[in-house]
């Protein structure tokens, strides 16, 4: 099955500054790579996603990329605010139907901090 | 949007005792609703895949027998933590997939039910 691995698992940073925040993935047919942000005790917040048939999106001060190739996608905030600080999960999903219909698998997760 | 709701949020049981847990999409049908759960300070791992009118599908590892799931509704979906003990403690989280796959709705969350076990 599919394997995400997320890092760095803990983040701090100075607000103002660029938090980035990597993953990658071990099945080559995942086609689709959602990001989402937990706050403590709440739901997952989906902030951003991207499919494989893209290479980069952007929305306001964040932004995805992704490598094929390498199997790797990474999540960009510029401009970061204490209001950022939470816990972030990449996920993978290959959207093919049959069994993988649906399934999101998530990474380790990132505690992100901004300093005000 | 799709909006899916869960409920309870919290829920404080004794061990032994069993725990049902709904989670409904409000304005959209769900073929199919997955159950993850989150403990502390962790990822969320999926359970079991829930399909309308047939067999939840379980993770490896995951007790069928334990953590009963049905979906006899196309927005409704139930799990049952049965004969619970402590170290079932965690976060329950349902997640639930438009039938008409519009966009990715499918991927929004409920949320979540804390569950503790004394």
């Amino acid at each position: 099955g599919e394997n995400v691995e997320q890092h760095p698992s803990t983040l701090s940073v100075q607000e103002g500054d660029s938090a980035v925040i990597k993953c990658t993935y071990s099945d080559s047919a995942s086609n689709y790579f959602p990001w989402y942000k937990q706050e403590l005790g709440k739901r997952p917040q989906l902030i951003i996603d991207i499919r494989s048939n893209v290479g980069e999106k952007k929305d306001q001060r964040i932004a995805v990329t992704l490598n094929k190739t390498a199997k790797h996608f990474s999540l960009h905030i510029t401009e970061t605010q204490p209001e950022d600080s939470a816990v972030y999960f990449c996920a993978a999903n290959r959207d093919a139907g049959g069994t993988s219909y649906g399934k999101l698998t998530f990474g380790q997760g990132t505690i992100l901090t901004v300093h005000p | 949007g799709a909006v899916v709701s869960q409920h309870p949020s919290r829920v404080i049981c004794k061990s032994g005792t069993s725990v049902k847990i709904e989670c409904r999409s409000l304005d959209f049908q769900a073929t199919t609703m997955f159950w993850y759960r989150q403990f502390p300070k962790q990822s969320l791992m999926l359970m079991a895949t829930s399909n309308e009118g047939s067999k939840a599908t379980y993770e490896q590892g995951v007790e069928k027998d334990k953590f009963l799931i049905n979906h006899a509704s196309l927005t409704l979906s139930t799990l049952t933590v049965t004969s619970a003990h402590p170290e079932d403690s965690s976060f329950y989280i349902c997640s639930a997939r438009d039938r008409e796959d519009r966009g990715y709705y499918g991927y929004t969350f409920g949320s979540g039910t804390r569950l503790t076990v004394v």
